[in-house]
């Protein structure tokens, strides 16, 4: 079975700040990948998706970006930081669309 | 408006007791309804997925029921311990043009008490 490392567990940064989480996956090959926001008292929101190396898409616009360098590793990034990025942000993976997603640890963000 | 929405928002049981927990949604079509587990500052873990055939699913002490009918779900939880507290998650996926989206609902936070 597939297992989600990312990192740091907690971070926290000043506005304006640049920023980079990484998620890596262990047991599984050319997964579908996924970056989500929890804020405090909401649903996940989706952020991005990727289906293979390279191939991202995005769900709604905003201050991050994603990368996919390999097929295991998908890297979630901003140049500058806002207050209203601070979030715990998860990673997923699927073996294929519509299976079910895998959840990483989470990464919790605070911006000040 | 939400799509997926549940209820309670929180919920405080004794140890022991039973539990149900709702989830009503809109999506439509859709392919299958999971309920996820998420101990907090943790990632969610999954408990049970159901195809819109079918009406129960059980994984232990969880059973999970839907009525593709009224679009109506529940969690029920039974001899509850106290490591079930935790944010319980209900997620559709909607086919929509194949994308086989997550849509969430807010979750349902248990809490059990000794």
């Amino acid at each position: 079975s597939q297992t989600i490392h990312q990192w740091p567990a907690t971070l926290v940064q000043p506005v304006g700040s640049p920023l980079s989480l990484e998620c890596t996956v262990e047991g599984t090959s050319n997964p579908n990948l996924y970056w989500y926001r929890q804020a405090a008292g909401r649903g996940l929101q989706l952020l991005f998706y990727s289906v293979g190396i390279g191939q991202i898409s995005s769900e709604v616009p905003q201050n991050l970006s994603a990368s996919r360098p390999q097929d295991r590793q998908f890297i979630l990034s901003s140049k500058k930081l806002l207050l209203s990025d601070s979030g715990f942000y998860l990673c997923a993976c699927a073996t294929r669309r519509g299976e079910t997603q895998y959840f990483g640890p989470g990464t919790r963000l605070l911006v000040l | 408006k939400n799509q997926v929405e549940q209820s309670p928002q929180s919920l405080i049981i004794l140890e022991g007791k039973n539990c149900t927990l709702q989830c009503n949604y809109t999506v439509s079509p859709f392919s299958n309804l999971r309920w996820y587990k998420q101990d907090t500052g943790r990632g969610p873990v999954s408990l049970t997925i159901m195809t819109f055939s079918e009406n129960t699913k059980s994984n232990g002490r969880y059973t999970a029921t839907l009525d593709a009918d009224t679009k109506q779900s529940s969690l029920h939880i039974t001899a509850s311990q106290l490591s079930d507290s935790a944010s319980y998650i209900c997620v559709v996926t909607d086919t929509t043009s194949g994308t086989y989206k997550y849509i969430f609902g807010t979750g349902t936070r248990l809490k059990v008490l000794a």
